[in-house]
């Protein structure tokens, strides 16, 4: 199992950016995913999860409605859009994958992390 | 939502120590917790899962136990690899998923 995630950078607060998570190593749509952050010197906190259809998405409340959750099984692929960032937003965003097609699980394999800089 | 307490934030300890980490759930989340281990730089990985199987290819000087609102981890016979964060995660009510906010275990 490996998940490569991209797309981080530094963004002005209010500004959006789209993280993608590419999966191999498995057959990804049987999967829910999810998506964990992490600010400097902080502890984890839970984003994001979707379910292995991409039919069923849950957020946050501190990223709920500014968030969007997606994936594209045909490339393997799992994205998070965030608009209306915040300095608060600056986080490594880790991408994990669940044990099971619902989410709502413990997460079993993580990618390395992007790393999101919000800031003026 | 479900908060999860651990303690402690820190702790110093010897090579060769055995460690206990506690998490406290404010409600009753039965078995679904797990554990994760995370060093600088790294991603987190999973220890243990229902709160107290151990994921296959995990030493065996980790274990959990616990159910309810009370859990632990203990690492026997600490190891120089074993030095880290540790966090709890409970997926009994999600969404969310939550976190505990992390013992970091330091080289006395």
């Amino acid at each position: 199992v490996q998940l490569v995630e991209s797309g981080g950078g530094l963004v002005q607060p209010g500004g959006s950016l789209r993280l993608s998570c590419v999966a191999s190593g498995f057959a990804s749509s049987n999967y829910a995913m999810t998506w964990v952050r992490q600010a400097p010197g902080k502890g984890l906190e839970w984003v994001s999860g979707i379910s292995g259809s991409g039919d069923i998405t849950h957020y946050a409340d501190s990223v709920k409605g500014r968030f969007t959750i997606s994936r594209d099984n045909s490339k393997n692929t799992l994205f998070l859009q965030m608009s209306s960032l915040r300095v608060e937003d600056t986080a490594v965003y880790y991408c994990a994958k669940d044990p099971d097609f619902w989410s709502g699980q413990l997460p079993d394999y993580w990618g390395q992390g992007t790393l999101v800089t919000v800031s003026s | 939502d479900i908060q999860m307490t651990q303690s402690p934030s820190s702790l110093s300890a010897s090579v060769g120590d055995r460690v206990t980490i506690t998490c406290r759930a404010s409600q009753d989340i039965r078995n679904d917790l797990g554990w994760y281990q995370q060093k600088p730089g790294e991603a987190p990985r999973r220890l243990i899962f229902a709160a107290s199987t151990l994921r296959s290819g995990i030493s065996s000087r980790f274990s959990g136990s616990g159910s309810g609102t009370e859990f632990t981890l203990t690492i026997s016979n600490l190891q120089p690899e074993d030095f880290a964060t540790y966090y709890c995660l409970q997926h009994s009510s999600f969404p969310p998923l939550t976190f505990g906010g992390g013992t970091k275990v330091e080289i006395k």
